[in-house]
């Protein structure tokens, strides 16, 4: 596709309903991140798959989230036992190759409310 | 460790008036740097980044960015501002053995007209 997509846009919760989080990287792109955003806070690093292996999960906060991907396409984060400190804005990049000079493109993320 | 500090949670300019959004880095060894730009409902877009290449890096929108090694400084600029520039700005850095990116805690940029 033209550039990273993330759904939904927009997911409220219950405090301990399970959610997923999907993104959909540039087509090609080898590399996929996963940053969350609480309000007021910069970028926090969570995951990131080179392929569909996950050489860093050292971000994940708790072992309530976790991620997959299929192949060099789709991912999803999912949040178990969500809790209101769950509450944030997801974000998903990918780029071409896992190098640090290659540029992550950024989806316009997910915002989850967690009542 | 690596962090990035940003000064300034929210600074305003007038419309024409240089910009200046300061950021620096901690980092034993000189890092990557980025800046990112967040418009209103929309996902981060690169404005530049610094590889260690030249330390003047220019980027899109007429913003520039020098990184000063002995400051440990990486301060966005452009000379004039316009009323288009009004967004969330991020820096980041990530070194250059690794993927991860830390990122500062955002500088909201308004321009009065």
């Amino acid at each position: 596709g033209a550039g990273v997509s993330q759904s939904p846009s927009n997911k409220v919760t219950e405090k301990g309903k399970d959610v997923e989080l999907r993104c959909d990287p540039i087509s090609g792109h080898t590399a996929l991140y996963w940053y969350r955003q609480r309000l007021g806070q910069g970028l926090e690093f969570l995951i990131y798959f080179q392929g569909n292996s996950a050489p860093d999960k050292s971000g994940l906060p708790s072992d309530r989230f976790s991620a997959e991907r299929t192949g060099e396409s789709v991912s999803t984060l999912t949040i178990q036992r969500t809790q209101q400190e769950d509450s944030a804005v997801y974000l998903c990049a990918s780029s071409l190759v896992p190098l640090a000079t290659d540029t992550q493109y950024f989806g316009p993320g997910t915002r989850l409310t967690v009542l | 460790a690596q962090s990035v500090t940003q000064l300034g949670s929210h600074v305003s300019v007038s419309e024409g008036a240089l910009v200046l959004l300061r950021c620096n880095y901690s980092s034993s060894v000189p890092p990557y740097l980025f800046w990112y730009v967040q418009y209103p409902n929309q996902g981060l877009q690169l404005l530049l980044k610094y590889t260690s290449a030249a330390t003047l890096v220019k980027g899109i929108n007429g913003f520039e960015a020098e990184f000063k090694k002995s400051e440990t400084s990486f301060h966005l600029t452009k000379p004039s501002a316009h009323m288009s520039d009004a967004a969330e700005y991020f820096c980041a850095v990530i070194m250059n053995t690794g993927n991860q990116f830390y990122f500062g805690t955002g500088t909201s940029l308004t321009v009065i007209p």
